[in-house]
């Protein structure tokens, strides 16, 4: 059981140019979400999905889109990279319900130039 | 909208002192409550959680009681260890169950020898 799991682990991007961050769950869980981190703003939700093919937006969208186009993976895309979107992405996923944990993979440091 | 306040950091101690970490929830309802736990270099995890007043969630020597007439989750531990320095996320989960947790800014603690 790998739990949840982000590839690439670090990456280095000019201004302008596009990437995806790639979420994978083995957990069955319904519910995927992601988020920046940067230091003193604690976790901010980027977007969500509470299940294959919907997405929502979360507090800080902009700049960003995703796709949910199966269960077990979620991808978030950048689609003209700016300074400002530098940070650490993490990925979580949980089962539906309030009483849920969400799982968290280990994150992917992004450094914009 | 939701939202979770927690102290401000660093906090610094010496092994075996005592820990306190103020939480205080505004929502409506009744949320489910979480403590999360970021070690250097990692994801988060889930440390305890309590899902309705006057709960204790507890793990790993770390205790925090759902106390709805203060709307506070305080996380304590009464002798911490250099291996408990990490960041100390608390998070609330709305009463509906199909939103996404809501995070503070995280409380980072050092423990030193």
């Amino acid at each position: 059981n790998a739990g949840v799991t982000q590839t690439p682990k670090f990456r280095v991007l000019k201004t302008g140019q596009s990437m995806t961050l790639l979420c994978a769950q083995d957990m069955n869980h319904e519910y995927m979400y992601w988020y920046r981190q940067d230091p003193g703003m604690g976790l901010r939700l980027i977007h969500y999905s509470v299940g294959e093919g919907t997405t929502a937006k979360g507090e800080v969208p902009d700049g960003y889109n995703v796709s949910r186009l199966k269960k077990q993976n979620f991808l978030l895309g950048l689609e003209s990279a700016a300074p400002s979107q530098t940070s650490v992405y993490f990925c979580a996923s949980s089962y539906s319900g309030r009483f849920q944990t969400q799982y968290f993979g280990p994150g992917t440091r992004l450094l914009v130039l | 909208g939701d939202s979770v306040t927690q102290m401000e950091g660093p906090v610094t101690l010496s092994e075996e002192a005592f820990l306190t970490i103020n939480c205080t929830y505004t929502a409506t309802g009744y949320p489910s409550l979480f403590w999360y736990v970021q070690y250097p270099g990692e994801g988060l995890q889930l440390l305890l959680k309590a899902t309705k007043a006057d709960d204790k969630g507890s793990n790993k020597g770390f205790e925090a009681t759902y106390r709805k007439e203060t709307t506070s989750f305080h996380l304590e531990k009464g002798s911490v260890q250099v291996s408990d320095s990490a960041v100390y996320f608390c998070a609330l989960r709305t009463t509906s169950g199909n939103t996404p947790l809501v995070f503070g800014k995280g409380t980072r603690l050092s423990v030193i020898a």
